[in-house]
């Protein structure tokens, strides 16, 4: 069983079209996240989601939106890409804040 | 605000030595601390934590970090690296509950080892 998962693994597409990442985790934690892994492996928080309520948003651009439909679920859609959204997007969950966090495999999104 | 730093961005050992990557942390309330494991195209894998009590830490794959308060360290070691061990290692410590209990994240440590 996969505790966190995300779906697709791999997306390439063109700048300026919109795509979307699900996450889903079977852990019954109550908090998500959706981090960002830069070219140089850097790993940086974006959202953090609290029983479906976003508590996180750290100066994401607004053509970045999470969205929770229940709390085992956080998807992140991405309006009008850009070559700088190129990276590796890793969704994770914690039982709650503080705790420790289990990720997903990755999404590696390559923008042409 | 909170902040780590890895010290050595890539460290090479030989099989059989001694396995040390360096992690100082800052924070100004008691941290959460962790360490992470990335095998390649891989999602990060929990090592070990560090919560409260016991300050040396034992963790999956035979790595052990100690919490040094006095030092503002939480570095990993293991006895015997072995060639499954070659990864990028990653500190973390964990943001105040107010902020959502984010990780903050070292730049990471790439291990290699040799044969």
């Amino acid at each position: 069983d996969t505790a966190v998962s995300q779906t697709p693994k791999y997306l390439v597409t063109q700048m300026g079209n919109d795509k979307s990442i699900k996450c889903e985790q079977n852990l019954g934690h109550d908090t998500m996240y959706w981090y960002k892994q830069d070219s140089k492996k850097f790993l940086k928080i974006m959202f953090s989601y609290n029983n479906k309520e976003l508590i996180i948003n750290e100066t994401v651009p607004n053509r970045f939106s999470p969205k929770s439909p229940d709390k085992a679920h956080l998807n992140l859609h991405i309006n009008s890409l850009e070559l700088g959204d190129s990276a590796v997007y890793f969704c994770a969950s914690s039982q709650a804040r503080g705790y420790e966090q289990y990720f997903g495999p990755g999404t590696r999104l390559t923008v042409t | 605000a909170q902040s780590v730093t890895q010290l050595g961005s890539h460290v090479s050992v030989s099989e059989g030595a001694l396995v040390l990557l360096r992690c100082n942390y800052s924070s100004s309330v008691p941290p959460y601390l962790f360490w992470y494991v990335q095998y390649p195209n891989q999602g990060l894998q929990l090592l070990l934590k560090y919560t409260t009590g016991a300050t040396l830490v034992k963790g999956i794959n035979g790595f052990e970090a100690e919490f040094k308060k006095s030092e503002t360290s939480f570095h990993l070691t293991k006895p015997s690296a072995h060639m499954s061990d070659a990864a990028e290692y990653f500190c973390a410590v964990s943001g105040h509950y107010n902020q959502g209990g984010k990780l903050i994240f070292g730049q990471g440590t790439e291990l290699s080892v040799k044969p």
